[in-house]
């Protein structure tokens, strides 16, 4: 069955940057692309950019280019999202999920189990 | 950048028919994704190119989409369907966008 893991809740200072893994399993990991979307506490859903596992094109928010960066590791069937220069609005829980097309975002088919970023002094 | 817009609440009793709407600018000429969330738990998608259901989802829901607005129905609603729906569409010059989300309510 088709499963995508991510690694622990993460706290951490403004300023600082956080790496969020995203391990997949169940399924041809390149054959597909991943997105990444986030929610703030009581908010609603924002996507974050998508990167294709199949040749590593990407295409991120306008509202965080330059400061969010999303990758692959086939060899482990994992992807990567690093958010840099954190504020205290970067607070939320962030999801990895799987996209149906190599080629663009599209809709998301399987979700992560989510990891909680907690940005404060 | 392209807005949908969704009634923050609908209420509905068990047994009945609820409708949740998501309004956008031609969003008749898009394809319109629906997702379910429960709290603290991850989003789970309920209809896909406007009316697919994936496997595993009741037939209850059903999805329309014409003109500026686009629809999610659920029949014969359940305690269990007790959740928040977010709809979500893509396109080439807004990239993913998601509308901000329906809280529904089992009477």
């Amino acid at each position: 069955q088709v499963q995508l893991v991510q690694s622990g809740a993460e706290v951490k200072k403004p300023g600082a940057s956080v790496k969020v893994s995203c391990k997949a399993s169940g399924y041809t990991f390149t054959s597909y692309g991943i997105s990444w979307v986030r929610q703030a506490p009581g908010q609603g859903l924002e996507w974050m950019g998508w990167i294709s596992a199949y040749n590593g094109n990407t295409n991120y928010a306008q509202k965080l280019q330059g400061r969010v960066t999303m990758t692959t590791d086939t060899s482990t069937s994992t992807a990567y999202m690093e958010l840099r220069s954190l504020r205290s609005d970067d607070t939320a829980v962030y999801y990895c999920a799987r996209a149906p097309s190599i080629a663009v975002a599209g809709h998301f088919d399987y979700w992560g189990q989510g990891t909680l970023v907690t940005v404060s002094s | 950048s392209y807005v949908l817009t969704q009634p923050p609440s609908v209420s509905v009793a068990p047994g009945k028919t609820a409708r949740i709407t998501c309004g956008g600018n031609n969003i008749g000429s898009k394809s319109v994704h629906w997702y379910q969330q429960k709290p603290g738990q991850a989003p789970v998608l309920v209809i896909y190119y406007d009316s697919d259901r994936p496997s595993g989802i009741p037939e209850r829901f059903s999805g329309s989409n014409s003109g500026n607005t686009a629809t999610l129905t659920i029949s014969r609603v359940e305690a269990g369907d007790e959740a928040d729906y977010y709809c979500q569409v893509w396109d080439s010059s807004s990239d993913v966008v998601f509308g901000g989300g329906t809280k529904l309510t089992v009477l």
